[in-house]
This record gives structure tokens, C-alpha cells and sequence, in this order.
């Protein structure tokens, strides 16, 4: 079945670049998402990759995809304090109904 | 911005009891979802709803779950008989069929004692 991981903590300085992973299994995977997650918040849809694309830039914010290797990264440059949270990477095949998420990374940013 | 809203934000239930989770879906959003969160565990798929019926559902999404939009507006993801290991926090999504993803209510934390 689908398998999508994330490795679960990254601790990075003010205004360094963060780079968070993340790895999946199925090879049919058609759209990858990443979503932010706040204390007490509900899921916010940062930015998404189609997989026939390997990079999608958004201001701060940078995924790559490498759909041989089935890693998704997302950087995030010039790392504020406000950016910490859980980040969580989906996946999604061509049905659309539903996505597999990973277990989320936790970007702790010190000032 | 449209937010999808989710209540209550905390919900305690003994087991064996009967809960409602209600969600208010983008009001032109025709897709919707409910996934869930065991505490340190991964977001897991429930089910998606379109045109009024279940369009996909989980293997989690027994009998003991059914979801029903009573009106224009609400979504709701009844529970019937709560176990403990039905606690976790429930959020509800949106779509309007867009393929940028969904919007994702704050969640509905079920705790079962």
C-alpha cells in the first residue's frame, strides 16, 4: 500500500534555510502537497507539485520533486520564528478522493 | 478567506455513547472529507462524500461510522458506541473539485473515557 515518511523533528536557526523530506512509495502518485499545521490549527495547503514537474518555486518556499528516487523536499529560506509548526507532505493518485499523509515534521526555529 | 468550521473543538464522550462531529464546508465547495489523527500517528483517510453519497471509503470507516449533510450547509460524522480507541482529533475538508487540495477545518479533538 501507499507509504509516505517524514522524519518527525528539525531544529534551525532564525533566518537559515530550512529543508524538510519526505519519501513515498507509489510510483502512481500524480499530485504531492505539502500542508502546514499550527498549535490548535486545522491542515493549511502550503504547495502543491504535479509529479510530472521536479521543482515548483512560491517566495519563500521551494519543493522539489525527484520522482525517480520518490523524494519530495520542501525548503523554506530565510526561516522565521512564525514558521514553526508541524509540516506534513500527501500524497494523491489520479481518483482525487483521498490523500496519504506522512506523520508531519516538527520545525522548531530558535531565535 | 473561506474557512471550513469545525464543532466542537473538544469533545469528552464515555464509551459506548453516541457522538456528532459538525463541520460548515466552504459554501461552494461540492467535495468533502473526513480524516483523523490518533494521537502521534499519521492523518488517515475516513471518507469523501459527493452529489449526496459516500464516494470512497476507508477500511476504518466500519459501521460504527456514517456521515450525512442534513441540510445545505453542515457535514457531520456521527459515531455510534465510542470506543477508547476512537479517540483522536477528526478534521473535516472541502474541496471544490480544484486538484490544488482541500481546505481543512481546526478539528474536532474526540476523547473517550
Amino acid at each position: 500500500g501507499e507509504d509516505v515518511e517524514q522524519s518527525l523533528f528539525l531544529s534551525v536557526r532564525e533566518g537559515d534555510s530550512s529543508v524538510i523530506n519526505c519519501t513515498y512509495t507509489d510510483s502512481s502518485s500524480t499530485y504531492l502537497y505539502w500542508y502546514k499545521q499550527e498549535p490548535g490549527a486545522g491542515l493549511q495547503l502550503l504547495t502543491y507539485i504535479f509529479s510530472n514537474m521536479d521543482m515548483k518555486q512560491d517566495q519563500r518556499l521551494t519543493v522539489l520533486l525527484n520522482k525517480k528516487d520518490k523524494h519530495l523536499s520542501l525548503r523554506i529560506a530565510d526561516t522565521q520564528t512564525g514558521d514553526s509548526a508541524i509540516y506534513f507532505c500527501a500524497e494523491s493518485m489520479d481518483n482525487f478522493n483521498k490523500f496519504y499523509f506522512g506523520s508531519g515534521t516538527k520545525l522548531n526555529v530558535k531565535p | 478567506e473561506p474557512e471550513v468550521t469545525q464543532t466542537p473543538s473538544h469533545q469528552v464522550t464515555q464509551m459506548g455513547q453516541e457522538v456528532i462531529l459538525r463541520c460548515v464546508p466552504i459554501s461552494n465547495h461540492l467535495y468533502f472529507y473526513w480524516y483523523r489523527q490518533i494521537l502521534g500517528q499519521k492523518v488517515e483517510f475516513l471518507v469523501s462524500f459527493y452529489n449526496n453519497e459516500i464516494s470512497e471509503k476507508s477500511e476504518i470507516f466500519d459501521d460504527q461510522f456514517s456521515v450525512e449533510r442534513p441540510d445545505g450547509s453542515n457535514f457531520t460524522l456521527k459515531i455510534r458506541s465510542t470506543k477508547l480507541e476512537d479517540s483522536a482529533m477528526y478534521f473535516c475538508a472541502s474541496s471544490d473539485g480544484n486538484r490544488s487540495g482541500y481546505t481543512f477545518g481546526s478539528g474536532t479533538r474526540l476523547t473517550v473515557v
